[in-house]
C-alpha cells in the first residue's frame, strides 16, 4: 500500500542554519503531498502542499517540490528560527485517509 | 471562526474502564477523521466519516474501538476495556470534502491525551 518514509530525528540546528528534512513516498496512483507541523502543545497544522508533479509548495519560508522521478517531497528552509522548533510530518493523500510519516522533531537553538 | 475542538484534553483512566472522546469539527466540514499518535510516532489512521455514508472503519485496531458521528457534527470515539497500549494522543481532523479532489486540507484538533494506568 501507499506509504511515507521520513527522515528520522531529532534534528538540532543553530538559528539561521539551512534545513532539509527528507521525505520519500510510495504510491500506486497520483497522490497529493503535504507537510504538516506540530508546535509544542498544539495540534497539527498544514504547512504546505503540492498536488501534482513538479509543483512547489511554500509557506513561512519553507519549500518542498513534488518530485515524481525520485518520489520525494523534501522540506527545506534557508534560514531557520527558534520559533520553527516543532515536529514536522510528511503526508500523502490516499483517499479516504492520509498516510503520515513518523515525524521529525526539529530544535533550533539561538 | 472556530477550529476543531476536542474534549477532554487529558484523560487518565484505569485499565479495564471505558472512555469516550469527543470531537467537534468545523461547521460545514463533511469529512471527519480520527487518528492515534503514540509517543514519538507518526499518526495512525483509525476511522473516517464522510457525510451520511457508512464510515471507513478499516483502521480501528480492535473491536474495543468504535466511533459514531451524528450527521455532519459531533463525533465520539469510544474505547472499551482500555489497555495500557491504548495510551496515546487521539487526534480528530475535519475537511470540507473528500471526493476526487484529494487535496482538501485536513484541520486538526489539539488532541486528547489518554493515559491508561
Amino acid at each position: 500500500g501507499d506509504s511515507v518514509t521520513q527522515m528520522e530525528g531529532p534534528v538540532t540546528l543553530s538559528e539561521e542554519a539551512f534545513l532539509t528534512i527528507n521525505c520519500t513516498y510510495t504510491a500506486t496512483g497520483y497522490p497529493s503531498l503535504f507537510w504538516y507541523v506540530q508546535y509544542p502543545g498544539e495540534g497539527l497544522q498544514l504547512l504546505l502542499k503540492a498536488t501534482k508533479a513538479d509543483d512547489k509548495g511554500s509557506n513561512k519560508g519553507f519549500e518542498a517540490t513534488y518530485r515524481k522521478e525520485t518520489t520525494s517531497f523534501h522540506l527545506e528552509k534557508g534560514s531557520v528560527q527558534v520559533s520553527d522548533s516543532a515536529v514536522y510530518f510528511c503526508a500523502l493523500s490516499d483517499p479516504p485517509d492520509m498516510r503520515f510519516g513518523a515525524g521529525t522533531r526539529l530544535t533550533v537553538k539561538p | 471562526g472556530a477550529g476543531v475542538s476536542q474534549s477532554p484534553s487529558n484523560k487518565v483512566t484505569e485499565k479495564g474502564k471505558d472512555v469516550e472522546l469527543r470531537c467537534d469539527p468545523i461547521s460545514g466540514h463533511t469529512a471527519l477523521y480520527w487518528y492515534r499518535q503514540r509517543l514519538g510516532q507518526g499518526l495512525e489512521f483509525l476511522i473516517y466519516f464522510q457525510g451520511n455514508s457508512a464510515p471507513d472503519k478499516s483502521g480501528l485496531p480492535s473491536d474495543r474501538f468504535s466511533a459514531e458521528r451524528t450527521g455532519e457534527s459531533v463525533s465520539t470515539l469510544t474505547i472499551q476495556r482500555t489497555q495500557q497500549e491504548d495510551s496515546a494522543v487521539y487526534l480528530c481532523a475535519s475537511s470540507r470534502h473528500m471526493g476526487t479532489a484529494n487535496s482538501y486540507e485536513q484541520y486538526f484538533g489539539p488532541g486528547t491525551r489518554l493515559t491508561v494506568t
